[in-house]
């Protein structure tokens, strides 16, 4: 079956500029994930989505991020007014919802974002 | 909080030789530790995971890892690398809040 897709695969935006990062869940999955993987943090979680709402945003940077997830399914990563420090990799996951946190996640291949 | 430890940025091992990936983790509750395998320019695969049934736990590609609670590691092992084995390694932890902590990460070379 498919897999966790995203969209673009990459980006390239000016400083200042606003980016919308989507991701589509494998169907099914009620659970879906967004983390951001670059250079000097390594993984980090920016948020959770149980259905459509998101019971953890703790990993969000700042303000200019937002998140957010439609009919259970799509999901897409807003970044507002875009900072060279935004150039990462971001990958979104997806899984069902098991008992104590034990269920797979299931990543997608990411989306390259550079800020010039 | 839980964190995730992992020793090493990068290992290289011979084809034949034993793989050894270290990951010590750090959770004031019982963990759910993972083991994730990253190919270039992809996303993020689960190799095995550790949810307390049984503490040596197997995964594909012929790794596998033991949970040892005194030590707080969960270290990764395959006993014959494969050049197809070439990759970043990711060690999780999570404790049931579904979001996953991950370690910096190990790339494993592998030489013929």
């Amino acid at each position: 079956g498919a897999g966790v897709s995203q969209s673009p695969s990459n980006k390239v935006t000016e400083k200042g500029k606003d980016v919308e990062l989507r991701c589509d869940p494998i169907s099914g999955h009620t659970a879906l994930y967004w983390y951001r993987q670059s250079l000097g943090q390594g993984l980090e979680f920016l948020i959770y989505f149980q259905g459509n709402s998101a019971p953890d945003k703790s990993g969000l940077p700042s303000d200019r991020f937002s998140a957010e997830r439609t009919g259970g399914s799509v999901s897409t990563l807003t970044i507002q007014r875009t900072q060279q420090e935004d150039s990462a990799v971001y990958l979104c996951a997806s899984s069902l919802v098991g008992t104590g946190g034990d269920n797979e996640q299931f990543f997608g291949p990411g989306t390259r974002l550079t800020v010039l | 909080a839980q964190s995730v430890t992992q020793l090493g940025s990068h290992v290289s091992v011979s084809e034949g030789a034993l793989v050894l990936l270290r990951c010590n983790y750090s959770s004031s509750v019982p963990p759910y530790l993972f083991w994730y395998v990253q190919y270039p320019n992809q996303g993020l695969q689960l190799l095995l995971k550790y949810t307390s049934a049984a503490t040596l736990v197997k995964g594909i590609n012929g790794f596998e890892a033991e949970f040892k609670k005194s030590e707080t590691s969960f270290h990764l092992t395959k006993p014959s690398a494969h050049m197809s084995d070439a990759a970043e390694y990711f060690c999780a932890v999570s404790t049931g809040f579904q979001k996953l902590v991950f370690g910096t990460g190990t790339r494993l070379l592998v030489s013929p």
